[in-house]
């Protein structure tokens, strides 16, 4: 497709069980990041996928949260056990990476339309 | 570390006002600096960009100069509509990493 994209849109669960949210990327892109913004708040850096490096994962809230990136392409967010501060929207950005002279990134990121977890 | 941060809001303008949200940045460095931009209900869309001193970037009447010398990246509007009612994110992305402000609120009420 044309641009990243988030299944499902919505997602309305129990705490206690578990989700997964999945992000397809922009064709190509080899760099791919998930996010979670609260309701009226900014963005909260969660983990980073780059080509097959080892990911970031420095973001992550919980050991209840994982992620993984298969192919180097698709990536699924996976939430055990949630719990109600689970509940915002989690958002999934791709990007290629793109080093230049004397160390210049130049790239940017497109953002899915995000998925809107709500744990009751 | 590498840091950016924003002009806190809510923002509220009349339609046609002019419109200054700050952006100063922390770098190490040679980062590029972006504007993206949120709408109710959507995800972030990049508005525009900067990938060096004194670049100016520009979008739908937007416009932000990268200032290495006072580490900022201002974003400005001469006359704002009510479709720019959104929520503004300053960014910076240095070899591996982003950095994203707290984002501001604008409202413009007609």
């Amino acid at each position: 497709g044309a641009g990243v994209s988030q299944s499902p849109s919505n997602k309305v669960t129990e705490k206690g069980k578990d989700v997964e949210l999945r992000c397809d990327p922009i064709s190509g892109h080899t760099a791919l990041y998930w996010y979670r913004q609260s309701l009226g708040q900014g963005l909260e850096f969660l983990i980073y996928f780059q080509g097959n490096s080892a990911p970031d994962k420095s973001g992550l809230p919980s050991d209840r949260f994982s992620a993984e990136r298969t192919g180097g392409s698709v990536s699924t967010l996976t939430i055990q056990r949630t719990q109600q501060e689970d509940s915002a929207v989690y958002l999934c950005a791709s990007s290629l990476y793109r080093r230049g002279t004397s160390g210049r990134a130049g790239y940017e990121q497109y953002f899915g339309p995000g998925t809107r977890l709500t744990v009751t | 570390g590498d840091s950016v941060t924003q002009m806190e809001g809510p923002v509220t303008l009349s339609e046609e006002a002019f419109l200054t949200i700050n952006c100063t940045y922390t770098a190490t460095g040679y980062p590029s600096l972006f504007w993206y931009v949120q709408y109710p209900g959507e995800g972030l869309q990049l508005l525009l960009k900067a990938t060096k001193a004194d670049d100016k970037g520009s979008n739908k009447g937007f416009e932000a100069t990268y200032r290495k010398e006072t580490t900022s990246f201002h974003l400005e509007k001469g006359s704002v509509q009510v479709s720019d009612s959104a929520v503004y994110f300053c960014a910076l992305s240095d070899v591996s990493q982003f950095y994203f402000g707290t984002g501001t609120s604008l409202t413009v009420i007609p």
